[in-house]
């Protein structure tokens, strides 16, 4: 097992612009999911995907989208990026259950 | 709305003292309630989960205590260390579903 991998682990950009985050599952974990994590706060659901298909949202709009790839790396794609998105997100991968759950240690988005 | 209500914000306690970090949910779907730990810089890393069937689960120095009809859940840390001083996350979930609503955190420090 190798953990899952996340990159950046920091980033800064500009309000407006637009921002990829990646994701290495942990192997043969095939559900990732990702989160928002604001300073001082829980994280907070954006979406999954299970077979490269998402399957399930949370209170998100559409400028945050994703991706799952074959070998279920993944990605989280930001548009016209606004100073509230500033904070950590994080990736979430497992196999059967949420026992499994494993999180990455995130990247640290900073929008100025 | 914040499915999952935390408390308390922070606390601190002396080495050997038991922490005891409450949370209670609204949402009588969910039936798991994990707790995370989270040091600084790291994504959250699973402790301890319970499901509604038990009213208390042990592991280690780690107890969750759960009250079903109360809709409440605590996590006691007993004889605490130093090294567990972190950020505390309760959570609930749906077991079919990998959509974790997270509590608001707490941070514990355990003075030596």
């Amino acid at each position: 097992e190798t953990g899952v991998t996340q990159s950046p682990t920091h980033l800064i950009k500009t309000r407006g612009q637009q921002v990829t985050l990646r994701c290495s599952s942990q192997s043969g974990h095939n559900t990732v999911s990702w989160y928002q994590q604001a300073l001082g706060q829980g994280p907070q659901f954006i979406f999954q995907y299970y077979r490269e298909e998402e399957n399930g949202r949370g209170n998100f709009p559409p400028r945050f989208s994703g991706l799952q790839f074959p070998n279920y790396s993944s990605e989280l794609n930001v548009n016209a990026l606004e100073l509230d998105d500033s904070a950590l997100y994080l990736c979430a991968s497992s196999l059967v259950d949420l026992d499994g759950y494993t999180f990455g240690s995130g990247t640290r988005l900073t929008v100025v | 709305q914040q499915q999952v209500k935390q408390s308390p914000q922070s606390l601190i306690v002396q080495k050997g003292g038991i922490p005891i970090i409450n949370c209670a949910y609204e949402n009588t779907a969910f039936d798991y309630f994990p707790w995370y730990q989270q040091f600084p810089g790291k994504g959250p890393a699973l402790l301890i989960a319970i499901r509604p069937d038990v009213s208390e689960k042990k592991e280690g120095r780690f107890t969750i205590s759960f009250n079903k009809s109360a809709k409440q859940f605590s996590l006691h840390i007993m004889d605490s260390q130093p090294g567990d001083s972190a950020t505390y996350f309760c959570a609930a979930s749906r077991s079919n579903d990998y959509k974790l609503s997270f509590g608001a955190g707490t941070t514990v420090t355990v003075r030596a």
